[in-house]
């Protein structure tokens, strides 16, 4: 069955050094994958999106990468503030056939030490 | 900035009862959907609804639950007769085309008692 897995476990990261999250999926083949930001009891933010035919998108501080082989996407917060803590996620169209709903992963909560 | 808006933020029923969820999209956004999420877990896909017609539904979205947009403008999500189990945060979503990122609401607590 398909599969998202995300580092569930809180990811604990010093003020202005890099978060580095990981989403990897099984028995998918997905056109594209986004990373969402999420605050305790309110709706997703959309970040990033990546194409299947794209390696690497950046905006800003955040950086995802996209690696169909290994089934991996990297979501990167570069010179990180307390202000990024919040649970992130990784999301995939649900069947992986063209359809539209998004398939999210669990989310991995990161917290910023000032 | 627009944004997705959802009424009401908190709902009280009780089970067998039947609710409306409320959704008012973006304006250009052609392409509109239902999650829901259960206190602590993930974010689960419901249904899609693109053209006045559902485009996509997941095998949580059975008879219990119906989607509409009656007028145009709100996108509604009807559950006709609550169980305990349907408790959770329901998100509507839209987008301006397929495969392109959604823009999440509020979120409606539901509570079935």
């Amino acid at each position: 069955s398909q599969k998202i897995e995300q580092n569930s476990e809180a990811l604990n990261i010093q003020e202005g050094k890099t978060a580095t999250l990981t989403c990897n999926y099984t028995n998918y083949s997905p056109a594209y994958l986004q990373w969402y930001r999420q605050d305790p009891g309110r709706g997703p933010v959309f970040l990033l999106l990546i194409r299947e035919n794209e390696k690497e998108k950046r905006k800003e501080r955040l950086k995802v990468t996209f690696d169909t082989t290994l089934k991996q996407s990297l979501f990167h917060i570069t010179a990180s503030q307390p202000a990024d803590s919040a649970t992130y996620l990784c999301a995939l169209e649900a069947s992986g056939g063209g359809a539209d709903g998004l398939t999210f992963g669990k989310g991995t909560h990161l917290i910023i030490q000032p | 900035e627009p944004e997705v808006t959802q009424t009401p933020s908190h709902q009280v029923t009780q089970m067998g009862q039947e609710v409306i969820l409320r959704c008012v999209p973006i304006s250009n956004h052609l392409y509109f959907y239902w999650y829901r999420q259960i206190l602590g877990q993930k974010v689960e896909f419901l249904v899609s609804f693109y053209n006045n017609e559902i485009s996509e539904k997941s095998e949580i979205f059975d008879d219990q639950f119906s989607v509409e947009r009656p007028d145009g403008s709100n996108f509604t999500l009807k559950i006709r007769s609550t169980k305990l189990e349907d408790s959770a945060m329901y998100f509507c979503a839209t987008g301006r085309d397929r495969g392109l990122e959604q823009y999440f609401g509020p979120g409606t607590r539901l509570t079935v008692t």
